[in-house]
C-alpha cells in the first residue's frame, strides 16, 4: 500500500494568493522528498526536492518544508498564478537499496484569476 | 520532459492484443521505470530497472513485460493478460544515485476497444 498521502485531494484559491499543499508520509525510512507537477495530458515535472537533514528548501516561489517528528511535507507556493493549476505529487524515497520512488495520490490546486 | 521520449502518444488496440509501449531516453541514465495512471489518480508502478539487462516488478506488474536490453530503451508491453489495460502510461528515468532527480517522459495514453 501507499505510505504517502496528500490531505486534501483539491485546492482552489484566488490568484495572487499563497498555496499550501501538505503530504503525509509514513515511512521513517525515508530521508529524500520530492514535489511534482502534473499539468493535465502531461507527464510530471520536478519541481523542488528535500532531504531529511533539512527542515526548509526555497526555490523560486516555491518553498517546502519537512517536519520529520510529524512525518510532514508541504509546498508553499508564492503568489499563486493560473499557469499553477495542475495537480501536484509528493513523493518519498526510503533508504533502502534497490526501492524505487513512493508517490502520493496529489492535489488538484485550481487557480482562478 | 528532459530527453525522455514515449511513442506514440496516443494508442488504440483491440481486446486481446498485445501492445508495446516504447520508452527511450538520451540522459545516460542508469534507472528506468514504468507507471500507470488512471484518471484522477496517482502513480502506479508497474516495473523498473536499475541497469541494464535487470529488472524488477512493482506493485502492478501482472499482465505486462518489460526488457532492458540497451542502457537507452525500457520497452513495455501490455499483454493481453491485463485485464483493464486503459490507462496514461509515463515512463521515467534517473541516475545511479538514489538521490538523483527522475525525470519524467510526456506519457502514453492508451485505449483498447
Amino acid at each position: 500500500g501507499e505510505s504517502v498521502g496528500l490531505h486534501l485531494p483539491t485546492l482552489s484559491v484566488q490568484e495572487g494568493d499563497n498555496s499550501i499543499i501538505n503530504c503525509a508520509y509514513s515511512n521513517s525510512a525515508s530521508d529524500y522528498f520530492i514535489w511534482y507537477k502534473q499539468e493535465s495530458g502531461k507527464g510530471p515535472q520536478f519541481i523542488i526536492d528535500i532531504r531529511s537533514n533539512m527542515d526548509k528548501r526555497q526555490g523560486q516561489r516555491v518553498t517546502v518544508l519537512l517536519n520529520k517528528t510529524v512525518k510532514h511535507l508541504s509546498l508553499q507556493i508564492a503568489a499563486t498564478q493560473p499557469g499553477d493549476s495542475a495537480v501536484y505529487f509528493c513523493a518519498e524515497s526510503p533508504n533502502q537499496a534497490g526501492t524505487a520512488l513512493i508517490f502520493g495520490k496529489g492535489t488538484t490546486l485550481s487557480v482562478s484569476s | 520532459d528532459g530527453g525522455i521520449t514515449q511513442s506514440p502518444k496516443y494508442l488504440f488496440r483491440k481486446e486481446g492484443q498485445n501492445v508495446t509501449l516504447s520508452c527511450e531516453q538520451n540522459l545516460n541514465h542508469d534507472a528506468m521505470y514504468w507507471y500507470r495512471q488512471d484518471p484522477g489518480q496517482g502513480l502506479r508502478l508497474i516495473y523498473y530497472s536499475q541497469i541494464v539487462n535487470d529488472f524488477q516488478k512493482g506493485d502492478i506488474a501482472e499482465g505486462y513485460s518489460v526488457s532492458r536490453e540497451k542502457k537507452e530503451s525500457f520497452p513495455l508491453t501490455v499483454t493481453s493478460a491485463q485485464k483493464n489495460p486503459t490507462a496514461f502510461y509515463l515512463c521515467a528515468s534517473k541516475g545511479f544515485l538514489r538521490t538523483d532527480t527522475q525525470y519524467f517522459g510526456p506519457g502514453t495514453r492508451l485505449t483498447v476497444l
